[in-house]
């Protein structure tokens, strides 16, 4: 069974930083990009960026909102892949969801978690 | 530039049929998409990819009653014998290089 789970999610300051995880299972994880989306509470799902796989060069592509501030890595070796995130504001509070990529398309979600920027 | 719009919400009566619709900005009408369903307090479901010629493969066990269909840039979602659970946010999903756009969300209500 296919399967994706996000971990990391914390209450923070603003100006510090956190990195999220993503764990996949029941698939060969280095065959596919991986995919951060942020959904703010009560708004729409805003996507913020992905890797591609290592066939693909492994480069990241990022939203204009976060670009700079965030970045995406990959572990293959462990089925992870990281969502590292600077200088924090408080427009930056969302629930994270990571999930599979096909072809563009997400077809495999996590439940996600929650990222408080507060003091 | 690549836009995907949603109507806000959406209403059907229990048991009936509902078509939700997804447009693709200007130059991009042969774009496919995929449908997502988000029920309350909980994380994103993937419906179905949905190709500009109408064809469409479904995530993991989704039922029937949900299929997709394309005119030109429109992409539709029908949901038929609406169901409780069926009540939900649906978003769609495209891309093009280097970026994944998500549409802004129909809330569909079941009464």
């Amino acid at each position: 069974e296919v399967q994706v789970m996000e971990s990391g999610g914390d209450l923070v300051q603003p100006g510090r930083c956190l990195r999220l995880s993503c764990t996949g299972s029941g698939f060969t994880f280095g065959d596919h990009a991986m995919t951060w989306v942020r959904q703010v509470p009560g708004k729409g799902l805003e996507w913020i960026g992905f890797i591609r796989r290592k066939a693909d060069g492994g480069t990241t592509e990022y939203a204009a909102s976060v670009k700079g501030r965030f970045t995406i890595s990959r572990d293959d070796s462990k089925s992870i892949a990281y969502l590292q995130m600077n200088s924090l504001t408080t427009e930056d509070t969302a629930v994270y969801y990571c999930s599979r990529d096909f072809g563009g398309i997400s077809d495999y979600w996590g439940q996600g978690t929650l990222v408080t920027v507060s003091s | 530039q690549l836009v995907l719009t949603q109507s806000p919400s959406a209403s059907a009566s229990l048991g009936a049929s509902v078509k939700l619709t997804c447009t693709l900005s200007s130059g991009y009408r042969r774009n496919a998409i995929a449908w997502h369903q988000q029920q309350p307090e909980k994380g994103p479901r993937f419906l179905m990819k949905l190709n500009s010629d109408g064809s469409h493969a479904k995530g993991d066990g989704i039922p029937d009653r949900f299929s997709g269909s394309s005119s030109g840039a429109e992409r539709y979602l029908t949901i038929s014998s609406l169901q409780s659970e069926d009540e939900a946010d649906y978003y769609c999903q495209t891309w093009d290089t280097g970026i994944r756009v998500f549409g802004g969300g129909t809330k569909l209500t079941v009464l």
